[in-house]
C-alpha cells in the first residue's frame, strides 16, 4: 500500500523559511515523480512543484518560482520542499502526491496517491 | 494560468445521477487527454477517481464515469449515494504561457439530499 506522510509544517513569520518533508513507502520511490500541491483555507487545489524520479528535473509554479526548492533523497525515500521568503498567501495545507510517471511533467499525468497534508501558516 | 471552471455546487437525491462539468481552453482540456478527477470529503486528502478522461483506478465504483467534448470534461455519478457527498476537482495538463504544467478546477460541492 502506498503511503505518503508529510511533516515540518507550522507557524512562520512573513519572510521566514520552512522545510517540508514527505516520507514515502509502499512503492519503488525512485521510479516515480512526486509533486507538492497546496490548498489555501476554504480554497481549491493549486499545483506547486514537481520533481522527476531521478531528481534531475524540477518544475515550479510561477507563484513560487525563485522562492521554493524541491528535492528528493532516493536513498531515504523522502521528498523535500524548502520554502523561503514566505508570504501570507503561502498559507495552506501542503500535500505531497505521487504521479503515474517517472517524469515530472507529462501530458497525461495524474496524481494517484496523496499524503494526508500538513498545514503551513504564514503570519506575524 | 487560470483555473478550470466548475459549477460551485450540484445536488441530487440518493439513486439519482449528477454531472459535474469542467471547462477549459484549447491549451488544456481542448487539446490534451490528461484530464483527471479527484474526490475530497470534508477534512480529508483528495482521492483519484478518474484519469485520462474516462479511466477508473482499481477500487473506484463503476457508478463514477468521465467524458470529454471539446473544451469541457464531465464527471457523472450514477446512483448517487450518501458517501459520495464531497468536493470534486478536475485537473488537466496545460500548455498555456508560464511554467505551471498542471491546472485544477475551481471545485464542485456535491450534496446528497
Amino acid at each position: 500500500e502506498v503511503q505518503l506522510l508529510e511533516s515540518g509544517g507550522g507557524l512562520v513569520q512573513p519572510g521566514g523559511s520552512l522545510r517540508l518533508s514527505c516520507a514515502a513507502s509502499g512503492f519503488t520511490f525512485s521510479s516515480y515523480a512526486i509533486s507538492w500541491i497546496r490548498q489555501a483555507p476554504v480554497k481549491g487545489l493549486e499545483w506547486v512543484s514537481a520533481i522527476s524520479g531521478s531528481g534531475g528535473d524540477t518544475y515550479y509554479a510561477d507563484s513560487v518560482k525563485g522562492r521554493f526548492t524541491i528535492s528528493r533523497d532516493n536513498s531515504k525515500n523522502t521528498l523535500y520542499l524548502q520554502m523561503n521568503s514566505l508570504r501570507a498567501e503561502d498559507t495552506a495545507v501542503y500535500y505531497c502526491a505521487k504521479g503515474n510517471s517517472i517524469f515530472g511533467v507529462d501530458t497525461e499525468y495524474y496524481f494517484d496517491s496523496w499524503g494526508q497534508g500538513i498545514l503551513v501558516t504564514v503570519s506575524s | 494560468q487560470s483555473a478550470l471552471t466548475q459549477p460551485p455546487s450540484v445536488s441530487g437525491s440518493p439513486g439519482q445521477s449528477v454531472t459535474i462539468s469542467c471547462t477549459g481552453t484549447s491549451s488544456d482540456i481542448g487539446f490534451y487527454n490528461g484530464v483527471s478527477w479527484y474526490q475530497q470529503p470534508p477534512g480529508t486528502a483528495p482521492k483519484l477517481m478518474i484519469y485520462e478522461v474516462n479511466h477508473r483506478p482499481s477500487g473506484v465504483p463503476d457508478r463514477f464515469s468521465g467524458s470529454k467534448s471539446g473544451y469541457t470534461a464531465s464527471l457523472t455519478i450514477s446512483g448517487l449515494q450518501a458517501e459520495d457527498e464531497a468536493d470534486y476537482y478536475c485537473s488537466s495538463y496545460t500548455s498555456s504561457s508560464g511554467s505551471t504544467p498542471y491546472v485544477f478546477g475551481t471545485g464542485t460541492k456535491v450534496t446528497v439530499l
